[in-house]
């Protein structure tokens, strides 16, 4: 079955810290991954996404991603995290020519000052 | 960057009775897409609307429930049916720009159903 999972629901760090958002998936076909931020109020922002090539991706806030086919993971990266990077990620997946994306639950990352 | 306006932005309603959510994005699209985020959960599709057809909808939606028009190719309203508080949830809008295959995300609507 397809299926994205996000381990950890709820993320604390310091300002400052580095950052680690954990995302596997399970897709039979070779997927198209993504991060999406929500942040209070407004709607889901693309970070990044992955569809080919350089396993290492860089999106856009100082994010970077990194596709791991052998761990079937796409975790979400940030070395130095900032007080405005508190929100709720999203992790997805996707195949070619399909808008299904399937989401995971999310993790809710709180920055403290 | 695409500009995506849904209204309203929140409502309350009552049991029984019916919200119609609008979307409203900067330029022609081909496709867009309705999500449920029900609280503490993923985003579900709903449907996809594509202008000048029936809305296409996912396993568990049914029209009856949730009515969609596409009238343009700017436009598109959702129509929450017959609303219980299980229908309390964060409805969004999406559209894909032939960009790749990337979603833009209005800013949902969130409705809370007494």
């Amino acid at each position: 079955a397809q299926s994205v999972t996000q381990p950890d629901i709820h993320i604390t760090v310091s300002e400052g810290a580095s950052l680690e958002l954990r995302c596997n998936y399970s897709y039979g076909a070779t997927p198209y991954l993504f991060w999406y931020v929500q942040s209070p109020g407004q709607g889901l922002q693309l970070l990044l996404k992955y569809f080919s090539g350089d396993t290492l991706v860089q999106g856009i806030k100082g994010f970077e991603a990194e596709f791991k086919r052998s761990q079937s993971s796409f975790n979400l990266r940030k070395p130095s995290v900032h007080w405005s990077d508190a929100a709720e990620y999203f992790c997805a997946v996707g195949a070619s020519g399909t808008y299904k994306y399937i989401f995971g639950t999310g993790t809710r990352l709180k920055v403290l000052a | 960057s695409a500009v995506i306006s849904q209204k309203p932005s929140r409502d309350i309603c009552q049991r029984g009775t019916s919200l119609t959510i609008q979307c409203q994005v900067d330029s022609q699209v081909t496709m867009m897409f309705w999500y449920r985020q029900q609280p503490g959960q993923s985003l579900t599709l709903i449907a996809t609307a594509n202008q000048g057809s029936e809305a296409t909808y996912e396993s568990g939606f049914v029209i009856d429930k949730f009515p969609i028009s596409r009238p343009n190719l700017t436009f598109s309203t959702l129509t929450v049916s017959n609303m219980s508080p299980e229908d309390s949830s964060i409805y969004l809008c999406s559209v894909d720009y032939g960009d790749n295959e990337k979603l833009f995300f209005g800013s949902g609507t969130q409705l809370s159903v007494l």
